[in-house]
């Protein structure tokens, strides 16, 4: 079965550096997400793309965080710079339409860890 | 906000069915429920998801009450690697956004 691909698994910053984490969506997939993971609580959405446009970024704070997808492919989530509450897991996931009838599949996260 | 309502915990006993319910009263009519898992350390799993009439795969099955105000999820056979949380969650339809709740963690015990 197709997967989602994310790189790194771990990443350790001191904060005030930035950070950046990949994801590689299912091929075919036309809408990609990303979403944070604080330990214990469940994932939350940082932002939505349909191809290469955004869809939706309304919980990204965007005075340090960006995203791209610059081909409607793979995509990147930086930070910039990293703060102490930003560790956590870092999810990517991809749905063939984005709809209401299609499931997410998500990577496995990049664990971000600011020291 | 799409909120969902879920038990924070439930046990199992390896091979009987674990049911596990969720409520999501201000679900609207053509917004599909979706359960996931997620194991310590990987990403959440796709595991059914369904609008009106119950589903059933290979995973599991979906019982969605007639007025859709909740659902129940069963796996019919739990074994210990079924042990993870659970997440009953939908569609905003307002911005296809899909919110996560606190989910259930399920602990199959021998």
């Amino acid at each position: 079965e197709a997967e989602v691909a994310q790189s790194p698994r771990y990443k350790i910053t001191e904060k005030s550096q930035a950070v950046a984490f990949w994801c590689d969506p299912i091929s075919g997939h036309a809408t990609l997400y990303w979403y944070r993971q604080i330990l214990g609580q469940g994932p939350e959405l940082l932002v939505q793309f349909q191809d290469e446009s955004v869809v939706d970024d309304s919980q990204l704070p965007k005075d340090r965080f960006s995203a791209e997808r610059l081909k409607g492919v793979d995509s990147t989530l930086k930070i910039q710079p990293a703060e102490l509450g930003d560790s956590a897991m870092y999810l990517c996931a991809s749905s063939l339409e984005g709809t209401v009838n299609s499931p997410l599949h998500f990577g496995n996260g990049t664990r971000l860890t600011v020291t | 906000d799409a909120k969902t309502t879920q038990p924070p915990s439930m046990d199992c006993a390896e091979g009987r069915a674990a049911n596990l319910p969720c409520n999501h009263s201000t679900i609207s009519g053509n917004e599909y429920v979706y359960w996931y898992r997620q194991i310590h350390s990987q990403g959440p799993q796709y595991i059914i998801h369904g609008l009106k009439n119950n589903e059933t795969n290979e995973m599991a099955s979906l019982i969605i009450t007639e007025d859709r105000k909740s659902s129940t999820l069963i796996l019919p056979h739990a074994t210990l690697r079924d042990t993870a949380v659970y997440y009953c969650m939908w569609n905003n339809n307002a911005g296809n956004m899909l919110t996560f709740g606190g989910g259930t963690r399920l602990m199959v015990k021998p």
